[in-house]
């Protein structure tokens, strides 16, 4: 069974530019979550989309915003980049289809973008 | 929200001694609490978890407990080696209220030779 695969792997954008990133899940998980990981400010949450809806959400500014797609891939997008975005963005994926939310989280390799 | 809150930051250890990391959580209501591990440049992992109707969980090295009553659960990893360094995250989901995995800040722990 694949994992769950994020692309590209590596990003450089100018400030002010946007950027999507793209996460496709283990086959069968319907949740999609991500990530921004920092240096000292560990995985904070940015939001979470389960079968093409986003159900919960992060205190990020409206900049970030997310979708799912009929297949549970889902992609992020940044817009008006800021040098305080470069980060490691990680996505992971929960089957979350039996009713009950205690199932592990698998993540992506992640994707590490660079604003300049 | 669920707010997670982890100590601490840096852990040193020699290997061979035992490591303890502890978090705390906001909403007693939370009722998993997973444990991941990230070694350099790789992604986070499940090492460990724990369901809010046990009070301890171990598996070899390591071991989790859970204090409902005072809001924490603890990461017990005994006779270190220097594979265990990595980065630890722990987590609080709150089932029923969206789900929402939610992690603490992480801490860096390094077993010296």
């Amino acid at each position: 069974k694949a994992g769950v695969t994020q692309t590209p792997r590596y990003l450089i954008k100018t400030r002010g530019q946007q950027v999507t990133l793209s996460c496709s899940p283990i086959s069968g998980h319907r949740s999609v979550s991500w990530y921004q990981q920092t240096p000292g400010q560990g995985l904070q949450f940015l939001f979470e989309y389960f079968s093409e809806t986003q159900r919960n959400k992060g205190n990020f500014p409206g900049r970030f915003s997310g979708r799912q797609f009929s297949n549970s891939r889902s992609e992020m997008n940044v817009s008006t980049l800021e040098l305080g975005d470069s980060a490691l963005y990680l996505c992971a994926s929960r089957p979350l289809g039996g009713g009950g939310a205690d199932t592990e989280a698998f993540f992506g390799q992640g994707t590490r973008l660079t604003v300049v | 929200g669920e707010n997670v809150e982890q100590h601490p930051s840096t852990l040193s250890v020699q290997e061979g001694d035992s490591a303890v990391i502890k978090c705390t959580y906001s909403d007693s209501a939370s009722n998993y609490f997973p444990w991941y591990k990230q070694e350099l440049g790789k992604r986070p992992q499940l090492i460990i978890d724990i369901r809010s109707n046990v009070g301890e969980k171990k598996d070899q090295r390591i071991a989790v407990t859970l204090n409902k009553t005072a809001k924490h659960f603890s990461l017990h990893i005994t006779e270190t080696q220097p594979e265990d360094s990595a980065v630890y995250f722990c987590a609080a989901v709150l089932t029923g209220g969206g789900n929402k995995l939610t992690f603490g800040t992480g801490t860096q722990l390094k077993v010296e030779l």
